[in-house]
């Protein structure tokens, strides 16, 4: 079965662009939910979605944007870029949110770098 | 505010040792529990979870939750220099409305 799949797996952008990142869930999963992750603040939760729903959303600011399509494939997309944007970018699928034994599995990653 | 706290280490153990990672939470509405490990430069891999009082075992590694102390622990036997990473536990709230919360991870470091 195949992973989690996330494109790009890399990216450099300048200031002010605007960068779109795609997710495919493990087949099967409905469920999909994008981190941030960066060596001072750890794993930050961005949003989730379900069924093409935003179920939750982090503290992120509204630069910050996502969406899922109906094969429950996402993407997230941030504009106006800065610097401590710079992150890595993980998305999770799992089956269900929400459920006590609901695994939740990690794509490789989008390593955006903004100059 | 929820938070999942880690020490961050690192914790280094000789081969063949036990690792033992430790991972505590405030919200007693807590019902499920992670462990991932991440290795540098790479995402993090689901190890086990665990969401009853007591241990879990699967092969080397071993769960503990308690609930009353509000405390869930990775325990790693014969340590290996593969299992150098970054270990995050998560938590999942009872409500089921919430997403998963990470604390920011222990590193740990086995030394051959």
């Amino acid at each position: 079965k195949a992973g989690v799949t996330q494109t790009p797996r890399y990216l450099i952008k300048t200031r002010g662009q605007q960068v779109t990142l795609s997710c495919s869930p493990i087949s099967g999963h409905r469920s999909v939910s994008w981190y941030q992750q960066t060596p001072g603040q750890g794993l930050q939760f961005l949003f989730e979605y379900f069924s093409e729903t935003q179920r939750n959303k982090g503290n992120f600011p509204g630069r910050f944007s996502g969406r899922q399509f109906s094969n429950s494939r996402s993407e997230m997309n941030v504009s106006t870029l800065e610097l401590g944007d710079s992150a890595l970018y993980l998305c999770a699928s799992s089956r269900w949110p929400g459920q006590g034994n609901n695994e939740q599995f990690f794509g490789p990653g989008t390593r955006l770098t903004v100059l | 505010q929820k938070e999942v706290e880690q020490n961050s280490g690192p914790l280094s153990v000789p081969e063949g040792a036990i690792a033992s990672l430790n991972c505590t939470y405030s919200d007693r509405g807590s019902q499920s529990f992670f462990w991932y490990r991440q290795y540098s430069g790479k995402s993090p891999e689901l190890i086990m979870f665990i969401y009853s009082n007591g241990d879990k075992e699967d092969g080397r590694f071993t769960a503990q939750l308690n609930k009353a102390s509000q405390y869930v622990s990775l325990l790693i036997r014969d340590s290996q220099p593969s299992d150098s990473a970054t270990y995050l536990c998560a938590v999942l709230l009872l409500s089921g409305n919430t997403p998963l919360v990470f604390g920011k991870g222990t590193r740990l470091s086995v030394i051959a």
